[in-house]
């Protein structure tokens, strides 16, 4: 058990409507991040973090936005749901240091769908 | 840049059959590799990861890897599949600067 909770594990929303998901952690371990997972594309980095207010982008970051006020917790929003959003999303946590050798523990993911 | 391809979305294999998943990358600086895995409706599990220390990695559920240089490659294999191993296997590189990337994954299928 990797201490990762997301919510919500599901949800269903309309086009332009805002959509926040949350990761939260029990280990107050640096490093978070967030992916997107599609059929064919296998998990595509949206942002990630590596500390209190310290985000950065990844490689699908258009249309999504994060912020981590506390250790524990990183929120992604969508301002503005669209369709091409619809996709499966998963937080994940790196608990030796954040290096790139380090592993990355996932959470259970958040079922998105945009009508 | 670094990527990962995988040959074969989907492979079958018999109950006891030896499973093979491919998987090749290209990195500019020394990779380090990882193999995850995803059961229905559930996030991704640590199969086993390649750090430059053995290029025979062992993981768990009698799993193991090779990592070659020379193929730029890190096939996952086992030697007698099980009906629990039905699952989506990714492969991933990172490196030196670089984030995660993942390939696009492949599902085994065991028959009885």
């Amino acid at each position: 058990d990797a201490g990762i909770t997301q919510s919500p594990r599901h949800k269903v929303t309309e086009t332009g409507t805002p959509v926040t998901l949350r990761c939260h952690q029990t280990e107050n371990h640096r490093y978070m991040y967030w992916y997107r997972q599609d059929p064919g594309h296998g998990l595509r980095l949206i942002h990630y973090s590596y500390g209190v207010k310290d985000t950065d982008k990844g490689e699908v970051s258009d249309g999504y936005s994060v912020s981590r006020s506390k250790t524990e917790d990183f929120l992604l929003t969508l301002e503005s749901a669209t369709s091409s959003q619809t996709s499966v999303y998963f937080c994940a946590i790196a608990k030796d240091g954040g290096g790139y050798s380090d592993t990355q523990y996932f959470g259970p993911g958040t079922r998105l769908t945009v009508l | 840049a670094q990527s990962v391809t995988q040959l074969g979305s989907h492979v079958s294999v018999s109950e006891g059959a030896l499973v093979l998943l491919r998987c090749n990358y290209s990195s500019s600086v020394p990779p380090y590799l990882f193999w995850y895995v995803q059961y229905p409706n559930q996030g991704l599990q640590l199969l086993l990861k390649y750090t430059s220390a053995a290029t025979l990695v062992k993981g768990i559920n009698g799993f193991e890897a090779e990592f070659k240089k020379s193929e730029t490659s890190f096939h996952l294999t086992k030697p007698s599949a099980h009906m629990s191993d039905a699952a989506e296997y990714f492969c991933a590189v990172s490196g030196a600067g670089q984030n995660f990337v993942f390939g696009p994954g492949t599902r085994l299928s065991v028959l009885p």
